[in-house]
């Protein structure tokens, strides 16, 4: 079955340092991986995916992940962060077969950016 | 598009009431998906839809809890009768499905049950 860990469930930075949240995932199949965020009692957004073209993806808000095969990893990483990026992040896990599919989630990182 | 829209934003009923939150996909997305989510369980699939028929409603919690998609641009969760652990953020996805995997999410609703 699919899963995904998400390993760390607070990350605190200080702004304009960068930013690394890191996600394994385990998958019967050739996953597509995606990072969501939410922002304090809003809806989710997606930053990034992955969907077996380029192995490093890069998103929205200057944000990129890396899919590693070989370490079932698809880490979230930024050069620098900032305030704005204060928010709650989820690693997602789709697989599809015949003709369903779900999304699993991640139980969350939530980055807290120190000024 | 306007994107996915729930209604309403915010509910507050009372125990043993019944609750239907609704939700407008974005048009012609196959798939539709609920969500709950809470502190303590985190982001839970409840039930998802494939052109209107529900594939998969394993995570439904109990009984109480029903979902209809009657057409492609509309469907409710219902819970009947609520009780204060229902108390969570309901969120709405849908997906265009056909090579696309990604989901688009409504801005949820907040059901306080008390």
């Amino acid at each position: 079955a699919q899963s995904v860990t998400q390993l760390d469930s607070h990350v605190s930075v200080s702004e304009g340092t960068p930013v690394l949240l890191r996600c394994n995932y385990s998958s019967s199949y050739s996953p597509s991986l995606f990072w969501y965020v939410q922002h304090p009692n809003k809806g989710l957004q997606l930053l990034l995916k992955y969907t077996s073209a380029a192995t490093l993806v890069k998103g929205i808000n200057g944000f990129e992940a890396e899919f590693k095969k070989s370490e079932t990893s698809f880490h979230l990483t930024k050069p620098s962060a900032h305030m704005s990026d204060a928010a709650e992040y989820f690693c997602v896990v789709s697989d599809r077969w015949d003709s369903s599919y779900k999304l699993i989630f991640g139980s969350g990182t939530r980055l807290l950016v120190r000024p | 598009d306007a994107g996915v829209i729930q209604s309403p934003r915010h509910e507050v009923t009372e125990m043993g009431q019944e609750v239907t939150l609704r939700c407008k996909p974005i048009s012609g997305h196959d798939y539709l998906f609920w969500y709950r989510q809470t502190m303590m369980r985190g982001l839970e699939l409840l039930i998802y839809f494939n052109n209107n028929v529900p594939i998969d409603d394993s995570g439904m919690p109990e009984d109480r809890f029903s979902a209809k998609m009657p057409n492609a641009s509309f469907s409710t969760l219902k819970i009947q009768p609520s009780e204060p652990r229902d108390s969570a953020v309901y969120f709405c996805a849908s997906s265009p499905g056909q090579g696309v995997a990604e989901a688009f999410f409504g801005q949820g609703t907040r059901l306080t049950v008390v």
